[in-house]
């Protein structure tokens, strides 16, 4: 089992609303990353933060923002939920920018 | 963007047997992983394995960076082997993780 810990576990939520996701990131960890895993894939890059600033960001809408800690912790938003956001988000922290990641449990996020 | 391609898609095995996951990809990485999910989604730490081979008990990892493919070996497999296997590389510095589609692996008692 990682350090990394996400909140909630689980979570509905109708179409058009906002969620917040949380993370806690390991111990002695700097970066964290999201990213999305749709159903019967594997997990998609979301945007990553490095000491408190965005470190780049995957093919995802300006709907989804992000915000890093000073204790790195890190949350997750996206407005106006569609459809196709129901899916399994994690989160990642590591050391440093090039080091290997350790992954949270996930966050189930289901739209309706 | 690059590419991440594995095989087998599926396997079936008998408890004990063993097997091959390869992960084949489109350039070269500075970082690879693999991990096992587990049927509630969390993803285990197999190996951080950009070059080389190791060894953690009965699984192995081989990745061969100038052709470009990595090899994930398990021996004498368990029923509690059983899950989806990943592998995904970081091609630029700074650990933006690319999957591949995964390896869906059943092992039968």
């Amino acid at each position: 089992e990682t350090g990394v810990t996400q909140s909630p576990t689980h979570l509905i939520k109708t179409r058009g609303q906002q969620v917040t996701l949380r993370c806690s990131s390991q111990s002695g960890h700097n970066t964290v990353s999201w990213y999305q895993q749709a159903l019967g894939q594997g997990p998609q890059f979301i945007f990553q933060y490095y000491r408190e600033e965005e470190n780049g960001r995957g093919n995802f809408p300006p709907r989804f923002s992000g915000l890093q800690f000073p204790n790195y912790s890190s949350e997750l938003n996206v407005n106006a939920l569609e459809l196709d956001d129901s899916a399994l988000y994690l989160c990642a922290s590591s050391p440093g920018l090039a080091d290997e990641q350790y992954f949270g449990p996930g966050t189930r996020l289901t739209v309706t | 963007g690059i590419q991440v391609e594995q095989s087998p898609p599926d396997l079936i095995l008998q408890e004990g047997a063993n097997s091959t996951l390869r992960c084949n990809f489109s350039d070269s990485v500075n970082n690879l992983q693999w991990f096992h999910q587990n049927p509630w989604g969390q993803l285990i730490n197999l190996f951080y394995i950009p070059s080389g081979t190791k060894q953690n008990g009965r699984l192995s990892a081989t990745t061969v960076a100038t052709e470009r493919y990595s090899l994930l070996y398990i021996s004498s497999s368990q029923t509690t082997d059983s899950g989806v296997y990943f592998c995904a590389v970081d091609m630029e510095y700074g650990n933006k993780l690319v999957f591949g589609a995964g390896t869906i692996l059943r092992v039968k008692s």
